[in-house]
């Protein structure tokens, strides 16, 4: 595909709901970016993968999220029990480890249209 | 304190004149400096990135670095309506890894 898509793009669950969000990055893309961004804040590092390997779940916020990206390809964000202040728009990024110079930039990543979590 | 720091806007200029906008931030091992232009309902989109001290221009964009200050800034000339949108801040460690944003600056250009 020409860009990184995402699904659902919209999501309405009741508290204590898991749900499961979808991100599949640009083909070839090795490097693979979970972010949240709440209303009036900027995005906030969940989660990061190189091919199929989770290199930092440093931002996930509880152990009701978890991460996955078995084939090095799509990647699955879950969240387990939802809760009201999970409600925030996911997004996904992708990119290439470029080199300097050339037409490629370097750690540019390119995000997805997000999905909009809201949970009731 | 937070990591980024930007000032949330909103910020009004008047169409033709420069828009000026300002990021500091705190780790001093950051290396890669990222700004993102976010419309309203649609996700970032990087406009300009920056690695060494000094100024980098593109078009109508200057990113502006000094790393002994701890600060990153973003000029728009000739700021047009469509230039209306959320700019938002990144910073990074060396290499392809997390990006730390800022809360973004509104900015609005005023026809």
């Amino acid at each position: 595909g020409a860009g990184v898509s995402q699904s659902p793009r919209y999501k309405v669950a009741k508290r204590g709901q898991d749900v499961a969000l979808r991100c599949d990055p640009i083909s070839g893309h090795v490097s693979l970016f979970w972010y949240q961004q709440a209303l009036g804040q900027g995005p906030e590092f969940l989660t990061y993968f190189q091919n199929e390997a989770q290199l930092d779940k440093s931002g996930l916020p509880s152990d009701r999220f978890f991460a996955e990206r078995p084939e090095g390809s799509v990647s699955t964000l879950k969240i387990q029990r939802t809760q009201q202040e999970d409600s925030a728009v996911y997004l996904c990024a992708s990119s290439f480890p470029g080199t300097s110079g050339g037409a490629r930039t370097y750690n540019e990543q390119f995000f997805g249209p997000g999905t909009r979590l809201t949970v009731l | 304190q937070k990591e980024v720091e930007q000032n949330s806007g909103p910020l009004s200029v008047p169409e033709g004149a420069i828009a000026s906008l300002n990021c500091t931030y705190s780790d001093r091992g950051s290396q890669s400096f990222f700004w993102y232009r976010q419309y309203s309902g649609k996700s970032p989109e990087l406009i300009m990135f920056i690695y060494s001290n000094g100024d980098k221009e593109d078009g109508r964009f200057t990113a502006q670095l000094n790393k002994a200050s701890q600060y990153v800034s973003l000029l728009i000339r000739d700021s047009q309506p469509s230039d209306s949108a959320t700019y938002l801040c990144a910073v990074a460690p060396f290499g392809n890894e997390k990006l730390t944003f800022g809360t973004g600056t509104r900015l609005t250009i005023i026809p």
